[in-house]
């Protein structure tokens, strides 16, 4: 069946350094790749998304790379700030706008003063 | 435009009763999703709603759930005889096409 995974549950990082959040998928269909946060008690925000056609987006200090050929995405974190502290997921879809999300299990992102 | 609305934020029945959850999309959205988060997990898909239509209930335990998304008024998601094990999170989103919204949730605690 489809399923999206984190290689690490946590990851802790000092204030002001730049953050690795990895995600592995294992459906080669999908088209669509997006990272949410999620804070404690808050529903998933939507934070970047990356089409197949491509394999790397920026933000504002986000930059999220797709690796199709090891079916691996990644979202960089710059200049981490205490608000980034949450549990990062990545999920896929078969188009974007419409239908099903499938999750990855997360990863707890902890930023140290 | 207020997002998408979930009610109640928290619920609390007892094993047996009923729990219904609901859901308003944002403006302009008419696909409605639900999915269940158990603690220290990703969200699971249950159900994908159009108007008066469920088009994907593959996420849907086969007993005791049901989802509806009527012409007027918001999605329901209800669970009837809760169990201790349905307690978690349930959020809805609502998609168009400048993609999915999730709303805060409702928290089901079943005691």
């Amino acid at each position: 069946g489809e399923s999206v995974g984190l290689h690490l549950p946590t990851l802790s990082v000092q204030e002001g350094d730049n953050s690795i959040i990895n995600c592995a998928y294992s459906n080669s269909a999908s088209d669509y790749f997006i990272w949410y946060k999620q804070e404690s008690g808050k529903g998933p925000q939507f934070i970047i998304d990356i089409r197949s056609n491509m394999d790397k987006r920026q933000g504002q200090r986000v930059t999220v790379l797709l690796n199709k050929t090891v079916k691996h995405l990644s979202l960089q974190i710059a200049a981490t700030q205490p608000g980034d502290s949450a549990v990062y997921f990545c999920a896929e879809n078969k188009a974007q706008g419409a239908q099903k999300l499938v999750f990855g299990q997360g990863t707890r992102l902890t930023i140290n003063p | 435009n207020a997002g998408v609305m979930q009610n109640p934020r928290h619920l609390v029945r007892r094993r047996g009763q009923e729990a219904r959850l609901r859901c308003s999309p944002m403006k302009g959205h008419s696909h409605v999703y639900w999915y269940r988060q158990l603690p220290e997990e990703g969200l699971k898909f249950m159900v994908y709603l159009q108007k008066e239509n469920i088009i994907d209930e593959s996420g849907m335990p086969k007993e005791r759930f049901s989802a509806e998304f009527p012409k007027e008024g918001p999605s329901i998601l209800r669970i009837q005889q809760v169990v201790r094990g349905d307690s978690a999170a349930y959020f809805c989103a609502s998609s168009g096409v400048d993609g999915y919204t999730f709303g805060s949730g409702t928290r089901l605690t079943v005691v």
